[in-house]
């Protein structure tokens, strides 16, 4: 079946650092990608998404490529904030005529200032 | 904009008691869906609907029930609570098109406890 690994954390990092977590997934057939994020006490909220191979998703500075050759979506920003220290899950969503969305275990980021 | 609204937003229960825990939306979405999630797992998917009347079985569909007698409600019962139960509990609710997009809007959350 479907699945999507991601980096375990949680995950440190210094004010204005760069960030990667990574994600990879098994799929059948040509699945849409997605980062989502939780904020505490609440419902998760979509960041990016991309649809298509080599597409690239991107919004708030971060960004992630749907890479088909090494089945990845890796999520980067280039200098992390004390508020982006919140979940980050990475999903999938398998082709037409589903409406399944499948999710990795989330990767907690704490920034420090 | 009141969006996905579930309640209760907390509950703490009895090994073998019941309930129901009611999510609703105001968005006039098609799908709606209940996740769980808990601790290094992730979300995983209970139940789901793509209609008025319809439901289907998610990822983890034992122990639980689900009603959408109403297209802007979506009901997950409990019949006879576990310990295994405890988790947080989600909905999400799309429209058809952010469903094939993989736009979910989902609710803050109901915390159950299981004693």
């Amino acid at each position: 079946g479907d699945s999507v690994t991601q980096m375990e954390g949680p995950v440190t990092l210094s004010e204005e650092a760069f960030l990667t977590i990574n994600c990879t997934y098994t799929a059948t057939g040509y699945p849409s990608l997605f980062w989502y994020v939780q904020y505490p006490g609440e419902g998760l909220q979509l960041l990016l998404k991309a649809t298509k191979a080599d597409d690239k998703g991107s919004n708030k500075g971060f960004e992630a490529t749907y890479r088909k050759e090494t089945t990845s979506f890796h999520l980067e920003k280039g200098s992390v904030q004390v508020s982006d220290s919140v979940v980050y899950f990475c999903a999938l969503l398998r082709g037409a005529g589903s409406y399944q969305l499948t999710f990795g275990k989330g990767t907690k980021l704490s920034v420090i200032p | 904009n009141a969006g996905v609204t579930q309640t209760p937003k907390f509950r703490v229960l009895k090994t073998g008691q019941s309930m129901t825990l009611l999510c609703a939306q105001d968005m006039n979405h098609e799908y709606m869906y209940w996740y769980r999630q808990d601790p290094g797992m992730g979300l995983r998917l209970i139940h789901y609907s793509v209609g008025e009347g319809t439901t289907a079985k998610g990822e983890v569909p034992d122990g639980y029930n689900v009603s959408r007698l109403k297209k802007q409600n979506f009901l997950l019962g409990l019949e006879s609570a576990a310990p295994s139960q405890t988790s947080v509990y989600f909905c999400a609710s799309s429209s058809g098109r952010d469903a094939v997009t993989g736009e979910l809007f989902f609710g803050e959350g109901s915390r159950l406890t299981v004693l």
